[in-house]
């Protein structure tokens, strides 16, 4: 059956060390993966999207790589602060391609500590 | 656009009561989608529709579930009769297509739903 997985575990880093949060996903080929942020009481916000050719794409403090090989992609926070503390989510698309099913994995805590 | 909007943003009713969350999608966005977020089981989508129409619903959990898009701007996800493992907060998203694949998801700010 088709599974995304994240780390189920919350992740606790200092502030200024880089996070790194991975997301694999089995049974699936997707064209595309997307991670988001959601805070407390809110509903997801899109962070970044990579396609299956691109092997990294980086935004601010942000680094993304997906391995199509492996069926993995790893979310880095550079440089972390408290502020980055939040669920990360993966999210890719689902079923057969091309279908605009949006599917999400559980996503990982991270703590960022002072 | 003020974004995905969802209504009631809580709602509280008793087991056995029919129960009808509402979403207004981002203009101009042709998939919409619902979620439903728990503890135990993450953001699990429901259904999602595609230019008004039900694409897959094979994530609504049972025939209590029901969901509507009667056009563009509106729709609905109904629960009827509610039970007390409904209880979770529901998500309304919305999306564009662009080529062969789909834009950025945004999200309404959720309905909290308890079924006691």
């Amino acid at each position: 059956s088709q599974k995304i997985e994240q780390n189920s575990e919350a992740l606790n880093i200092q502030e200024g060390k880089t996070a790194t949060l991975t997301c694999n996903y089995t049974n699936y080929s997707p064209a595309y993966l997307q991670w988001y942020r959601q805070d407390p009481g809110r509903g997801p916000v899109f962070l970044l999207l990579i396609r299956e050719n691109e092997k990294e794409k980086r935004k601010e403090r942000l680094k993304v790589t997906f391995d199509t090989t492996l069926k993995q992609s790893l979310f880095h926070i550079t440089a972390s602060q408290p502020a980055d503390s939040a669920t990360y989510l993966c999210a890719l698309e689902g079923g057969s391609s091309n279908t605009g099913k949006l599917i999400f994995g559980q996503g990982t805590t991270l703590q960022v500590k002072p | 656009d003020a974004g995905v909007i969802q209504s009631p943003r809580h709602e509280v009713t008793e087991m056995g009561q029919e129960v009808t969350l509402r979403c207004k999608p981002i203009s101009g966005h042709d998939y919409l989608f619902w979620y439903r977020q728990t503890m135990m089981r993450g953001l699990e989508l429901l259904i999602y529709f595609n230019n008004n129409v039900p694409i897959d619903d094979s994530g609504m959990p049972e025939d209590r579930f029901s969901a509507k898009m009667p056009n563009a701007s509106f729709s609905t996800l109904k629960i009827q009769p509610s039970e007390p493992r409904d209880s979770a907060v529901y998500f309304c998203a919305s999306s564009a297509r662009q080529g062969l694949e789909n834009t950025e998801a945004f999200f309404g700010q959720g309905t909290r739903l308890t079924v006691v």
